[in-house]
């Protein structure tokens, strides 16, 4: 079945260091969505994208649809400790089929 | 999200034991949806509904059934077919079908 490639799989970063992940596959699609979960509990939804290019500020966060519809990206700028978490992505297919990606689990070390 | 009940938080099966987590939503949206999800992995869904007493099979709804006789209410029983019920369930809910999805907290199953 159609896949969303999430990446990296987990990162070690500093804190106070910025972010970057992104999600991709070989397939289009129409909206672009980016949750963070923390343990124990569901993904709460931190941004929507809706068009190609478009690019969505949420505080220190940004998100941006990929100018292909095949990818987005997320950034967190100057990471603070409760920013730990799972990241996950989710795509909205041309079939309106709701996909996720496996999650990019974000340590800071002390 | 504070929209949406899920309960319990935490529940242990028998082996051969049906058991139901509920999920209750007071935000009027029309679609709700169960997932489950497995350490290290994405979420996989079971059953989604669109309006009451309609409802579909998502990608794993083997050993899951589902119900839709209240549109606030769209609890999953975890049959005993279900072999490997170990596993984190999450209930969404959206205003329309595959809109943005807003999730309850989830219930941890574990069996006996």
């Amino acid at each position: 079945g159609q896949q969303l490639n999430q990446s990296p799989q987990s990162m070690f970063i500093q804190e106070g260091e910025d972010v970057s992940m992104n999600c991709t596959s070989s397939s289009i699609f129409n909206t672009w969505l980016w949750y963070k979960q923390d343990p124990g509990e569901g993904p709460v939804l931190l941004i929507a994208l809706y068009k190609a290019g478009e690019l969505t500020s949420n505080g220190r966060l940004t998100a941006q649809f990929g100018i292909t519809r095949k990818d987005s990206f997320l950034n967190i700028s100057a990471s603070i400790p409760s920013d730990v978490g799972i990241y996950f992505c989710a795509g909205l297919n041309r079939d309106d089929k709701i996909i996720f990606g496996k999650g990019t689990r974000l340590h800071i070390l002390p | 999200d504070g929209g949406i009940t899920q309960s319990p938080k935490y529940l242990f099966r028998k082996e051969g034991q049906n058991v139901t987590l509920s999920c209750e939503q007071n935000l009027n949206h029309d679609a709700m949806y169960w997932y489950r999800q497995d350490p290290g992995q994405g979420l996989r869904l079971i059953y989604y509904s669109q309006i009451v007493n309609d409802f579909q099979k998502g990608d794993i709804a083997e050993g899951y059934s589902v119900s839709r006789e209240k549109k606030e209410s769209f609890p999953l029983t975890v049959t005993s077919a279900q072999k490997n019920p170990t596993a984190f369930y999450l209930c969404a809910i959206s205003e329309v079908l595959n809109e943005k999805l807003f999730f309850g907290s989830g219930t941890q199953l574990s069996v006996l």
